[in-house]
């Protein structure tokens, strides 16, 4: 596709479920972040993949978050036992490695009831 | 936490007139970007200035950047009802290979027509 896609754009799961959100970066992009942004904030780092690895995973809140991003291209953010205040829209944003300009999917809405 | 802080959280505007929003930030960076959010929606990358730059103009907008203040200016030039957003700025500080990139809090400027 000719931008990122995040699935699904809405989840609402219940409290201690397992949660998995998908993007799919724009091909050719080895650089590929994950953003949590709440209401009236702005994006709150998680976590960078350069090619398969995790470059820098300083920003998930705790273990009960993981991302994959086995072949270099998709990933999947992992949410386990999923709490109320994990409620947010997760971004997802490729870049081409040194350029630096993120280009943004439309975010996967995620409520926890 | 946020490495940007933007000034002012909100501003509301005459259409016509000129918009201008301010980010701080704490470290020292290689370089700095402006991103606008239309609510509900997908980031959109406008500008990026490098470190070693102090302005930049693309269209309507113009950026400055001072890395003695920490400091960086978006600026709108005759404001339209469509430029109506959240805008935000992000900066680069990594010092590996890998490339960090922090959003701050954000400004929603609103044009009234």
């Amino acid at each position: 596709g000719a931008g990122v896609s995040q699935t699904p754009s809405n989840k609402v799961t219940e409290k201690g479920k397992y949660v998995e959100l998908r993007c799919d970066p724009i091909s050719g992009h080895t650089a590929l972040y994950w953003y949590r942004q709440s209401l009236g904030q702005g994006p709150e780092f998680l976590i960078y993949f350069q090619g398969t690895g995790a470059a820098d995973d300083s920003g998930l809140p705790n273990d009960r978050f993981f991302a994959v991003r086995p072949e270099g291209s998709v990933s999947t953010l992992k949410i386990q036992r999923t709490e109320r205040g994990d409620s947010a829209v997760y971004l997802c944003a490729s870049a081409l490695a040194g350029t630096g300009e993120l280009f943004f999917g439309e975010g996967s809405r995620l409520t926890v009831l | 936490s946020q490495q940007g802080e933007e000034d002012p959280q909100a501003l509301s505007i005459q259409e016509g007139e000129n918009a201008t929003m301010n980010c701080s930030y704490k470290t020292s960076i290689n370089n700095l970007q402006w991103y606008r959010q239309n609510s509900g929606r997908g980031l959109v990358h406008l500008i990026l200035i490098r470190s070693n730059e102090r302005e930049k103009h693309s269209g309507r907008l113009r950026v400055t950047l001072d890395t003695s203040k920490k400091s960086s200016s978006l600026l709108i030039t005759a404001s339209r009802a469509a430029d109506t957003a959240s805008y935000f700025c992000a900066t680069d500080w990594s010092r590996s290979s890998a490339s960090k990139i922090i959003f701050g809090s954000g400004t929603r400027l609103s044009i009234r027509p």
